[in-house]
Order: structure tokens, then C-alpha cells, then sequence
């Protein structure tokens, strides 16, 4: 079965630290995402990547950084966590068309106290 | 970029259809128009995509107008396993690929 595995399903950290949320799949696509999801909001799209080494800002850039050095491996970086991070981040991948769809992680939900 | 417009919340008896509407007027003529559904604490599953024709999988049907600008999403028999949020989206060109635009969703809860 396919997958896009998220690190950690749940993560608290402390206000100023710096945060890595890890996603990795088995697929082999190129595309990988990372949105945010808070209640009343949906899902919003923070960073992509449709390469190894490559990277897009989405609709919410700001406060996060990413990382792809390897092709299964997309990693979202809070440099200073802050409360208004505390939300649930969910890491999704496709084949550079979309096709049959966008497989997504289980999320982590992260706390910033 | 286009998007879409859902009622937040709908209910249908087990055992009937449920049929999700969704408003996605100012679709552009080659953006997909895809589904997703969120179960509680679970990362959103694909259910189905489309461009102009109708679409049938094991999981739902589609039914997009022909002026692509609403579009239905047809449960042909819930079950209580199909309470969840669904998503209508616009997949968005970008330079070399694409993304998705998420809306609000509904909340679909299936009554036994």
C-alpha cells in the first residue's frame, strides 16, 4: 500500500525553538505539499516542492522554511516556533500531473506552548 | 485562482444517496475539479476528479454541468463510515505543475 508517512502524529514545543516536521513517501512522486489545517480555515497550502531541491511558496509562507535534498524526503522548518503555529500539518505528494489524486500523511498536530 | 463554494454541513439516512453540491464558477477551462473526504483525525483520501464528463468510481459518481460551474458529488448508498468532511477542489495550474485549492468542505453526517 502507498504511503506518505508523517514523522510524528503529535509534537509539543516550547515558543522560540526551532521545529522540524519530517514526510516521507514510497511512491516515487515528484510533487510533495505541506499545508496547515485550523478549524474554521480548511487546509491551506504553505510550502511545495515539484523537485528535489526545489521549492514554492504557497499561500501562507511566512514563519516556515522546507527542505528537499532526497526525492522521498520533504521537510517543513519552523525556525522560531510561535502559538500561532500550534495547528495540525499535513504533508502530501503527487506525480507532477495529479492523475488520481494527491495521497496525504495522517498529520501531525503540533502544540506550541 | 478559483474557488469553490459548499454547504457546511449536510445529513442523509443510511442506505440512501447523498448528493454534496458545489459551486466553482469561475473554474477555468482546463482546472480539475476534484474530491476529497476527512475522517476525523485522518488526513484528507481522494475520492474522485474530473474535467467535463461525468465520472463514476467504486467510491462515488461525479456530475459536473456543462458550463463547469457547479458540480455534485453522489454517494450512490452511505454509510455511517461515510460521515466525514468532504472537499470540493479546484486543481490550479502552476509553471511546471499543479496544486489544490481547499474550500471550507461540508460536514456530511450519515443517520442509521
Amino acid at each position: 500500500d502507498v504511503k506518505v508517512t508523517q514523522s510524528s502524529r503529535y509534537l509539543v514545543k516550547r515558543t522560540g525553538e526551532k521545529v522540524f516536521l519530517e514526510c516521507v513517501q514510497d511512491m516515487d512522486h515528484e510533487n510533495m505539499f505541506w499545508y496547515r489545517q485550523d478549524p474554521g480555515l480548511g487546509l491551506r497550502l504553505i510550502y511545495f516542492s515539484y523537485d528535489v531541491k526545489m521549492k514554492e511558496k504557497g499561500d501562507i509562507p511566512e514563519g516556515y522554511s522546507v527542505s528537499r535534498e532526497k526525492k522521498e524526503r520533504f521537510s517543513l522548518i519552523l525556525e522560531s516556533a510561535s502559538t500561532n503555529q500550534t495547528s495540525m500539518y499535513l504533508c502530501a505528494s503527487s506525480f507532477p500531473r495529479g492523475g488520481s489524486g494527491y495521497t496525504f500523511g495522517s498529520g501531525t498536530r503540533l502544540t506550541v506552548v | 485562482d478559483a474557488k469553490t463554494t459548499q454547504p457546511p454541513s449536510m445529513d442523509c439516512a443510511e442506505g440512501r444517496a447523498a448528493n454534496l453540491p458545489c459551486n466553482h464558477s469561475t473554474i477555468s477551462g482546463n482546472e480539475y475539479v476534484y474530491w476529497y473526504r476527512q475522517i476525523h483525525s485522518q488526513g484528507p483520501q481522494y475520492i474522485i476528479h474530473g474535467l467535463k464528463n461525468n465520472e463514476t468510481n467504486e467510491m462515488a459518481s461525479l456530475i459536473i454541468t456543462e458550463d463547469r460551474k457547479s458540480s455534485t458529488l453522489i454517494l450512490p448508498h452511505a454509510t455511517l463510515r461515510d460521515t466525514a468532511v468532504y472537499y470540493c477542489i479546484v486543481r490550479v495550474r502552476m509553471d511546471s505543475s499543479y496544486k489544490l485549492i481547499f474550500g471550507s468542505g461540508t460536514r456530511l453526517l450519515v443517520r442509521p
